[in-house]
């Protein structure tokens, strides 16, 4: 079935340092969206990618969606403790519109 | 404050029981969505209703099943509990398809 995966699972980083996540479809996707999950909380969106090669940014975060429109990536600059969380990416599906979430990297930053 | 309502935040319940989460969406939305997150889970989609009419499927057991009301409110039905079970159902709603999804506080479900 259609699937959107996301890597890596967890990780850990020194305050300071940089982080990336990476999202992929199996199938062309019309956009892409991500969303931050804090530690109890609830997934809050960040951004939405639509155009092929768009990059987006948000203060230290970098958003981009490749050429073909299958893969997307999340990049941190100089992560801080108020980045800790559970980025998650959602893919919607070109062919019937279902959106599909990726299973999220967690990312935990030690001060 | 997304503006989608879940109830209840919490509920433990014991195996074989049968129990009901309630989703408001937020004013406008036409879409909901409920996933399950289990503890360090990614969200698992179990259904989506699109105004009154299901959109789409994905991981819900036969044992779950769910409905959109005509004010839009929706509910999620588990039966049959079973430990494994346990976990977060989110609920969420978007104005239409392509659209960004809000998501409510989720209820904390525990079965015992």
């Amino acid at each position: 079935g259609q699937q959107v995966m996301q890597i890596p699972q967890y990780q850990h980083v020194q305050e300071g340092e940089d982080f990336t996540t990476y999202c992929n479809s199996s199938t062309t996707l019309s956009n892409i969206q991500w969303y931050k999950q804090r530690p109890g909380g609830h997934p809050v969106f960040l951004i939405q990618l639509v155009k092929s090669g768009e990059v987006k940014k948000q203060k230290r975060l970098t958003f981009q969606f490749g050429e073909a429109k299958k893969n997307s990536s999340l990049h941190i600059t100089a992560t801080q403790t108020t980045d800790v969380g559970t980025y998650f990416c959602a893919g919607r599906m070109i062919d019937n519109n279902d959106m599909r979430f990726g299973a999220g990297t967690r990312l935990t930053v030690k001060p | 404050d997304s503006g989608v309502t879940q109830t209840p935040k919490h509920l433990i319940t014991a195996t074989g029981q049968r129990v009901t989460l309630r989703c408001s969406p937020r004013s406008g939305d036409l879409s909901v969505y409920w996933y399950q997150q289990s503890l360090d889970q990614g969200l698992q989609f179990l259904i989506q209703y699109y105004n009154g009419e299901e959109r789409a499927k994905g991981n819900i057991l036969e044992r779950f099943s769910a409905q959109q009301f005509p004010d839009l409110h929706s509910e999620l039905n588990l039966s049959s509990l079973e430990l494994g079970d346990s976990a977060l159902y989110f609920c969420a709603s978007s104005v239409g398809q392509g659209n960004t999804i809000y998501f409510g506080e989720g209820s904390w479900l525990t079965v015992v």
